[in-house]
Parts: structure tokens; sequence; C-alpha cells
């Protein structure tokens, strides 16, 4: 089963507001990726993270590699309505294996 | 790089009978992972392949299920005599050879419903 808590499990946000979700491990990670899935799609790649402490962004999105290795979070600035989705949390171990939260579904409403 | 595929996006079949899924990596990487998706939660892993040797199998996967990366690249994933509970969306995902770099690229999955 996940070992990973995300949370929150839901967000509903206004268009121009920030968001912000977390993940905790009871493991250790060498990997943070953040995904985002559409229904009916495949999660797609938004950060991967590599290092202890990293902060990465991409456009609006900046997420964080916790220092213990086993949190990160993700924060979403001035959200748009193609924000709306499920956002997943993931973990990496060392072969490979993909460990996933249960998502944080966003809303944004305009 | 055209990113990686999955065939077919959906399948309905009645209980008891066998389904075969086709998963193409995203060329030239090595590694292809199975996972599994059921409504409300992330993807579990099911199984991995690197080149054609299938290294690791979950205990999700059970004995109905098998898998296949016979030349090392295209992966099929076998279900025989389907039960409702596999209902599910099947995801691929290849992970490139790169060392220092390592993440894992989804396919739009395959959705199958199992009547």
């Amino acid at each position: 089963g996940q070992q990973l808590n995300q949370s929150p499990q839901s967000m509903f946000i206004q268009e121009g507001e920030d968001v912000s979700m977390n993940c905790t491990s009871s493991s250790i990670f060498n990997t943070w990726l953040w995904y985002k899935q559409d229904p009916g799609e495949g999660p797609v790649l938004l950060i991967a993270l590599y290092k202890a402490g990293e902060l990465t962004s991409n456009g609006r999105l900046t997420a964080q590699f916790g220092i213990t290795r086993k949190d990160s979070f993700l924060n979403i600035s001035a959200s748009i309505p193609s924000d709306v989705g499920i956002y997943f949390c993931a973990g990496l171990n060392s072969w490979g294996k993909l460990q996933f939260g249960a998502g944080t579904q966003v809303v944004v409403t305009p | 790089d055209t990113g990686v595929s999955q065939d077919p996006r959906h399948k309905i079949t009645k209980r008891g009978q066998n389904v075969t899924f086709r998963c193409d990596p995203i060329s030239e990487h090595n590694r292809l992972y199975w996972y599994r998706q059921t409504l409300g939660q992330g993807p579990e892993f099911l199984t991995y392949f690197q080149n054609e040797a299938q290294l690791e199998k979950s205990r999700l996967l059970s004995d109905r299920f098998s898998a296949e990366r016979p030349k090392g690249s295209f992966s099929t994933l076998e279900i025989q005599r389907t039960e409702q509970g596999d209902s599910a969306m099947y995801l691929c995902a290849s992970r490139p050879k790169t060392v220092g770099a390592d993440t894992q690229y989804f396919g739009p999955g395959t959705r199958l419903t199992v009547l």
C-alpha cells in the first residue's frame, strides 16, 4: 500500500490565489517527483527534486525537497483555471519504484 | 521524442475474459514500469523491466497477471480470467538510463472496465 501522506485531499480556490500542498513519508527517498493528472489521462511530470533542501521552480510552480528527505511540498502561485486537476507527489527509491500519495484535487473557480 | 504510448485507451470486457494491453516506452529508455490506479488513489506499482528482464513484481500482481517485454522495447500486460476487481486504469511508465536525473514518464493509460 501507499506510504505517502498527501494533504490536503482537496482544495477549492479562487482564480489568482496561491495553492500549497505537501507530502510526508515514513521512508527516505532519493528523489521526489510531482505530477498532475487530468481525468482519463496519465500523470504528467511537473517537477523533479534530487537533493535534500533543493528548491526548484517551473513557471508558477515551486517545489522543495525536505531536509529530512521524508517530505516535500508544492506551491502554485496565481492559480488559473487550467490548474484544475489532481496533483500527486511521488517518492522514488534507488531502483526506481515510485510510491505515490493519494493526490490533492484542485478546483479553481473564476 | 514521441512519449509513452499505450493501447488500447479503453477496454470493456466481461468477467472471465482475457485482456492484453500494450505499452510502447520512450525510445532508448531501458526501464519500463506498470502501475495500476483505482479511483481516488495514486498509482500503485505492479512490475518493472530492465531491458527484457522482469526484475520485480508486486504482491498486487496475482497469478492471473503476466507481463512481458520480449525484445526490450514494447511491453504487454495480460490479465487472464478477469474479475470485477480488476477494473482500474493501467499505467505504463518508462525511465531513462541517465544517472543523476532520475524520473519516470507516464503514458495515457488503459482504462479497463470488467462487467
